[in-house]
């Protein structure tokens, strides 16, 4: 049964680097492509950017000037950078699996504020 | 970007309940749409995938229908577990994108 581990700060400064890593347990890391996606609060779903085992990236417009997603497949683990953090990047943060999104990770809450 | 709409965006129903839930897509997304539950605290849960193909051990209660730029998600005989919020998601055309979701409550 595949299942997402993710961590990372939950409380950060504006301007500082959101940091947060997704590991993958069961199944295999190569065969798909994994997301990132948030959620701030009582709001909907922004999809944040994707990557594939071999570091092929796509990232949303929006946002990808401030993002980097990259992984490392010896430890089936990838991560999100997001730079220079304000107050509209709180939101909880999630890692998923695949196009459809069919398995996600429990989601890390991160804050903003000075 | 795709523009994903729902409608409604809150829908008042009770136990035992048909409800459909619709999702229009600004462009023509074939079938790459998704469908999924999500619960206050949790992460969301995908309930069905191109569009009609449900996801394993998800209720049959469920089911998806649509092509091109509409697509419904019909719930027959609503349960208590599934009062929650529903949101669609577009997956041909990057940025991929999410309507703005859609809760059944009692």
């Amino acid at each position: 049964q595949v299942q997402l581990q993710q961590w990372g700060a939950g409380q950060l400064k504006p301007s500082e680097t959101l940091s947060l890593t997704c590991a993958v347990s069961g199944g295999s890391f190569t065969d798909y492509y994994w997301n990132w996606i948030r959620q701030p609060p009582g709001k909907g779903l922004e999809w944040i950017g994707q990557i594939h085992h071999s570091g092929v990236t796509y990232y949303n417009p929006s946002l990808k000037s401030r993002v980097t997603i990259f992984v490392d497949p010896s430890k089936r683990q990838f991560s999100l950078r997001m730079t220079s953090v304000t107050a509209a990047d709180t939101a909880t943060y999630f890692c998923a699996r695949e196009n459809w999104l069919d398995v996600w990770g429990q989601g890390t809450t991160v804050t903003v504020s000075s | 970007d795709i523009q994903m709409t729902q409608s409604p965006s809150t829908l008042s129903a009770s136990v035992g309940d048909r409800v459909t839930i619709t999702c229009r897509a600004s462009q023509n997304i074939n079938r790459y749409l998704a469908w999924f539950q999500q619960k206050p605290g949790r992460a969301p849960k995908l309930l069905i995938y191109k569009a009609s193909s449900l996801e394993d051990e998800v209720p049959s209660r469920f089911s998806g229908r649509g092509s091109g730029t509409e697509f419904t998600l019909t719930i027959i005989s609503l349960q208590p577990d599934d009062f929650a919020t529903y949101y669609c998601q577009q997956y041909i055309t990057y940025p991929w994108t999410f309507g703005q979701g859609t809760k059944v409550e009692i």
